[in-house]
């Protein structure tokens, strides 16, 4: 089946640049999702990108889409204690459903 | 606009007990899933449904059962809890984009 994976932790310095990087297997992904969980809470979309694009800019974050190795990426710029927390990454197939495949998470550490 | 609402947030149960969870959306989304997360393994989908009146079979779906009677209701049941249900139980709905629920955390001793 579909696999999604990445490393498990990250930590930077407060107003450093982060970067989570992504692999996923299925060739079908029609979408790829970043979302972020903070301690105790639900997961919270941050952006996505079409399969299609191979990147995306939405203010402090950047997605790059590599479709040839099947890797994503997601940058954050000026990064804050505040974007401490857990990031995952899912891809969409192809199929009715809109089912989503998860990799296990990234835990972001932000350094004071 | 709620979005998307679980309840209870928090449960313990016994070995054997049954229990319901249930999901609310309000955002008139077809589609809608359970997940459960487990340490070290992000979110694994137990079921989902496409619509109303129907169900399906995600990754995990041995000793849950769900239904979707009413297009804004989704409900797990776990008709007799074990151990290993001990997790965090995430429900999204979607259109196009999954949005999730805040989570219910489950104890079963």
């Amino acid at each position: 089946g579909e696999d999604v994976e990445q490393s498990l932790f990250l930590s930077v310095r407060e107003g450093d640049s982060s970067v989570i990087n992504c692999t996923y297997t299925d060739s079908s992904s029609t979408y790829l999702y970043w979302y972020k969980q903070e301690p105790g809470a639900g997961l919270q979309l941050l952006t996505y990108i079409f399969s299609n694009m191979d990147m995306k800019q939405d203010q402090r974050l950047t997605v790059l889409l590599n479709k040839k190795d099947k890797h994503l990426s997601l940058r954050i710029a000026d990064t804050q204690t505040g974007d401490s927390a857990i990031y995952f990454c899912a891809e969409m197939g192809y199929g009715s459903a809109r089912q989503l495949t998860f990799g296990s998470g990234t835990q972001l550490t932000v350094l004071p | 606009n709620a979005g998307v609402t679980q309840t209870p947030k928090f449960r313990v149960l016994k070995t054997g007990q049954s229990m319901t969870l249930l999901c609310a959306q309000d955002m008139n989304h077809e589609y809608m899933y359970w997940y459960r997360q487990d340490p070290g393994m992000g979110l694994r989908l137990i079921h989902y449904s496409v619509g109303e009146g129907t169900t399906a079979k995600g990754e995990v779906p041995d000793g849950y059962n769900v239904s979707r009677l009413k297009k804004q209701n989704f409900l797990l049941g776990l008709e007799s809890a074990a151990p290993s249900q001990t997790s965090v139980y995430f429900c999204a709905s979607s259109q196009e984009t999954q949005y999730f629920g805040p989570g219910t955390r489950l104890l079963v001793l």
